[in-house]
């Protein structure tokens, strides 16, 4: 089974300017994630999807992101315009169910996509 | 707030040297602790998930062991290519998201 992919795996970007980061869950899997690691800090939680619903966007820093998912298949995150502390690692994780609290359920991470704001 | 710290930062071993990794958490009415790993470059990696104090769970050199107030992840005779690092996170809200610890560098040398 393909894993999750993210899309591009490196970006570098001047301040002002916008960029698209992509993600493809698991075939099947109607919980999408989007996690973000800035330099020297956690993996940070940003937004939960359900199919195409946003179920929990309370992680997201402020309204210069925009995540949408779609047809509740693949999941773009757009920043605009972009600012130096947008600088990190952000990544998509995917689930077949809803609940961490459940044995049943893990997160599969993709590989990331890393972005520089110059 | 939710809260997860591992200790230490960073870990070097030698070849064969066990060791012992710690995530502790301040999380009101802790409902499972997920530990991954990550190689440089990847995304984390799920290697265990524990519900309930005095739970265990082992997977090669690895074994996970969870307390009331902590989780310890075990290398035992660890090899190169267990240099990774180490992640623990604990299900928060409405259980829908995991807050993660800062993460154990381990470096393990031949």
């Amino acid at each position: 089974e393909a894993g999750v992919t993210q899309f591009p795996s490196h970006s570098v970007i001047e301040k002002g300017q916008t960029v698209t980061l992509r993600c493809d869950p698991i075939s099947g899997h109607d919980n999408l994630y989007w996690y973000r690691r800035v330099m020297g800090k956690e993996i940070k939680f940003l937004l939960h999807f359900v199919k195409e619903s946003k179920q929990d966007e309370s992680g997201m820093p402020n309204n210069r992101f925009l995540a949408e998912r779609t047809g509740g298949t693949y999941s773009t995150l757009k920043v605009q315009p972009a600012e130096l502390e947008d600088s990190g690692v952000y990544f998509c994780a995917s689930s077949s169910g809803l609940s961490l609290f459940s044995g049943a359920n893990v997160l599969t991470f993709g590989a990331g996509s890393r972005l520089t704001v110059l | 707030e939710d809260q997860v710290t591992q200790s230490p930062e960073a870990l070097r071993l030698q070849e064969g040297e066990s060791s012992s990794l710690n995530c502790s958490y301040t999380v009101s009415g802790l409902r499972g602790l997920f530990w991954y790993r990550q190689d440089p470059g990847k995304g984390p990696e799920f290697l265990f998930t524990l519900y309930s104090a005095g739970e265990e769970k082992e997977k090669e050199r690895l074994k996970a062991t969870l307390t009331k107030k902590e989780s310890f992840l075990h290398i035992t005779a660890p090899k190169p290519e267990d240099s990774a690092t180490y992640l623990c996170a604990s299900p928060s809200g409405a259980g829908n998201k995991l807050t993660f610890g800062g993460g154990t560098r381990v470096l393990v040398k031949p």
